[in-house]
């Protein structure tokens, strides 16, 4: 059973450019969540995919915009990067809304903005 | 915006002590999560602890709850080695669906 995956695990940008990352959930999990982690910080809470629709957004510019594909699988797309878009992008996915919430993550994709 | 602090930031034992790392948070909650990170990659779940609990034991883990004080702690007994890691408290907060919101995180060091 394979759990979350992210590709690529890094890639490096220059300013201005854009970016899309990967996420294929655990099987058997619809809800995908994105997450920054910048070094040294926490996770920060991007937003949240379920059935497809954006479920949740965090403290994000509009520049962050994700999609679903009915296969649960993610994307999260960056445009006119920033230096300060450098950082750990971590995927996350868990089954519908439970009252848990417990959420497995990915290996995450490390992203140097240049 | 980060929920809370965690403290200490960072921690040194040896193998075989016991390591106590703490977390405040500021809002009403439904459930209280740790995780563990190796080297700045993926996290692993290790612990939930509902609102309505006190006290919760996992293996070598054991995690406390203060809905009062707003803050948990994560005692690890007997560490050894593969416990380096960081490891961040989350939040489940009441209102907001599915949104964990994760601490500043400890930066544990277990030497030989």
């Amino acid at each position: 059973d394979a759990g979350v995956t992210q590709s690529p695990t890094h890639l490096i940008k220059t300013r201005g450019q854009q970016v899309t990352l990967r996420c294929s959930p655990k099987s058997g999990h619809d809800t995908v969540s994105w997450y920054q982690q910048a070094l040294g910080q926490g996770p920060q809470f991007i937003f949240q995919y379920y059935e497809e629709e954006e479920r949740q957004r965090g403290n994000f510019p509009d520049r962050f915009s994700g999609h679903q594909f009915p296969n649960y699988s993610s994307e999260l797309n960056v445009n006119a990067l920033l230096l300060g878009d450098s950082a750990l992008y971590l995927c996350a996915s868990s089954p519908t809304f439970t009252a848990k919430n417990i959420q497995y993550f990915g290996a995450g994709t490390r992203l140097s903005v240049l | 915006s980060q929920q809370g602090e965690e403290d200490p930031q960072a921690l040194s034992i040896q193998e075989g002590e016991n390591a106590t790392m703490n977390c405040s948070y500021k809002t009403s909650i439904n459930n209280l999560q740790w995780y563990r990170q190796n080297s700045g990659r993926g996290l692993v779940h290790l612990i939930l602890i509902r609102s309505n609990e006190r006290e919760k034991h996992s293996g070598r883990l054991r995690v406390t709850l203060d809905t009062s004080k707003k803050s948990s702690s994560l005692l690890i007994t007997a560490s050894r080695a593969a416990d380096t890691a960081s490891y961040f408290c989350a939040t489940l907060n009441t209102g907001t669906a599915s949104k964990l919101t994760f601490g500043t995180g400890t930066r544990l060091q277990v030497t030989l």
